[in-house]
């Protein structure tokens, strides 16, 4: 057990919908990373925060956006959704800041199926 | 253009067989990390590295900065370990990179 919840684990919506995805890291960590991974294109990162700041911003659609709340839980929205969406969403924390390397710990995901 | 390349893609070895799984990349790194994705979807992170080796059990991770490579090696390979490794570098912009994995069957 990682000590990362995602949730919900699994998510079916329709087109042009919005959804938001839940992420709570391990005990002491103050980073939270999000990932997508699709068939096509395999795992990309999304975006970083760093006890409640954005640090560094990856492949994000301007349709998506995240946070970082003050207990540290973070929290992905994705609106006006389409089938190209569909992937598994996976959330990890590490204990460091961005510059300092320190293992990943990664929850489980959510499946995100758009119809 | 990829910035992380793996090989092979597909590997399919006999239980107790040594295994080595391959990983080059083309942007200078901070850090370089190989996962193992399980077929249920979960990912666990087995090595972080910045120089050197690292070995964990039977797992074995080395990294070579000037050459921009890094190798998993798992010894004595077991069905258990059947499952998708995929590498990782975090550049010193804090941006990631993965590798498309690579498949890896151990037959008992």
């Amino acid at each position: 057990d990682s000590g990362v919840t995602q949730t919900p684990k699994h998510l079916i919506t329709a087109t042009g919908q919005r959804v938001t995805l839940r992420c709570s890291p391990r005990s002491g960590d103050l980073s939270v990373y999000w990932y997508q991974q699709s068939l096509d294109q395999g795992l990309q990162f999304l975006i970083q925060y760093y006890n409640g700041e954005e640090r560094a911003k990856g492949n994000i659609l301007e349709r998506f956006s995240a946070q970082q709340f003050p207990d540290l839980h973070s929290e992905l929205n994705l609106s006006s959704l389409e089938l190209g969406d569909s992937a598994l969403y996976f959330c990890a924390s590490s204990v460091g800041p961005p510059g300092y390397n320190s293992p990943l710990h990664f929850g489980n995901g959510t499946r995100l199926t758009v119809t | 253009k990829n910035e992380v390349e793996q090989s092979p893609q597909n590997l399919t070895a006999q239980e107790g067989e040594f295994i080595t799984i391959n990983c080059s990349y083309s942007v200078g790194i901070s850090a370089l990390h190989w996962l193992q994705q399980h077929p249920g979807g979960g990912i666990v992170s087995l090595f972080m590295l910045s120089s050197g080796k690292k070995k964990h059990g039977r797992l074995i991770a080395t990294i070579n900065i000037q050459e921009k490579h890094s190798s998993l090696h798992i010894t004595a390979s077991h069905p258990r370990d059947s499952a998708v490794y995929i590498c990782a570098v975090r550049n010193t912009g804090n941006q990631f990179y993965f590798g498309t994995g690579t498949s890896l069957t151990v037959i008992p």
